[in-house]
C-alpha cells in the first residue's frame, strides 16, 4: 500500500527559528512531491513541486529537498514567522497512477510571537 | 496561477436531501477532475477521479451511487451527494488537471477552494 507519512503531526515555535518538516513514503516509484499549504477551512495553496529526477526546490525562505531511495523529503522554513501558521500537506503523485495524489497526514504548524 | 472554483463555498442541508457541488476551472481547460474529503485535522481523500465525457472512476470505499460525478465539459465537474446523512458532513475539495496552461508543458492539478458540507 502506498502511504505517506508526515512528522511531526503538530508543531510549535517562535518567530525567527528556522524548521524542518519531514515526509516519508512507502514506494520510491514517484513521478513527483509536491508540498501545498492549508489554512483553516480553505482550499490548497501549492508551494513546491519536486520531480522526481530533481533533488531539491526552493521558493523564498522554503526549501524542498527529495531522497527517493530512502523515501524522504523535507521541507526548511527559514526564519519563520507568524503568517507561516497553517497545516503543510506533503503529496506524491506515483509512477503509473494517472496523476492521482497521495496526500501525507499533515503537520500543523504555529508561530508565536 | 491558474483559477479553480467551486459554488458553493458552504452548505448546509437537512438529512435525506441532495447537494450539489459544482467545480469550475475558470482559466483553463481540465482533462481530468479529481474529487477529495478531509474530515476535520484529517488529511485530503481522494473520492473519485472523473474524465470529461466518460464515467467517473472512484476509490475503494466509495459509493458511487451516493456521490454522482458529471463531468460535461472540460471545465466543469459537478458532485451531488445524494440522501445526504450527517456522516456525509465534510470538507470537499476538487482539483483540476492540465498538461498545458498558457503554453507551458506541465502535469499539473489546480485545488478549488473546497466546500464545506455540514448535514443536520
Amino acid at each position: 500500500k502506498q502511504e505517506v507519512t508526515q512528522i511531526p503531526a503538530a508543531l510549535s515555535v517562535p518567530e525567527g527559528e528556522n524548521l524542518v518538516l519531514n515526509c516519508s513514503f512507502t514506494d520510491s516509484a514517484i513521478y513527483n512531491l509536491q508540498w501545498f499549504r492549508q489554512d483553516p477551512g480553505k482550499g490548497l495553496t501549492s508551494l513546491l513541486l519536486i520531480q522526481s529526477s530533481q533533488r531539491e526546490q526552493t521558493s523564498g525562505r522554503l526549501n524542498a529537498s527529495l531522497d527517493k531511495s530512502s523515501g524522504r523529503s523535507t521541507l526548511y522554513i527559514a526564519a519563520s514567522q507568524p503568517g507561516d501558521s497553517a497545516t503543510y500537506l506533503c503529496a506524491v503523485q506515483y509512477t503509473g497512477t494517472a496523476s492521482k495524489l497521495t496526500f501525507g497526514t499533515g503537520t500543523r504548524l504555529q508561530v508565536t510571537l | 496561477g491558474a483559477v479553480v472554483s467551486q459554488h458553493p463555498s458552504w452548505v448546509i442541508c437537512k438529512s435525506g436531501t441532495s447537494v450539489k457541488i459544482e467545480c469550475r476551472s475558470l482559466d483553463f481547460q481540465a482533462t481530468t477532475m479529481f474529487w477529495y474529503r478531509q474530515f476535520p485535522k484529517q488529511s485530503l481523500m481522494l473520492m473519485a477521479t472523473s474524465n470529461e465525457g466518460s464515467k467517473a472512476t472512484y476509490e475503494q470505499g466509495v459509493e458511487k451511487d451516493k456521490f454522482l460525478i458529471n463531468h460535461a465539459s472540460l471545465t466543469l465537474s459537478t458532485l451531488t451527494v445524494t440522501s445526504a446523512h450527517p456522516e456525509d458532513s465534510s470538507f470537499y475539495i476538487c482539483s483540476a488537471r492540465t498538461t498545458n496552461y498558457r503554453g507551458r508543458n506541465t502535469d499539473t492539478q489546480y485545488f478549488g477552494p473546497g466546500t464545506r458540507l455540514t448535514v443536520l
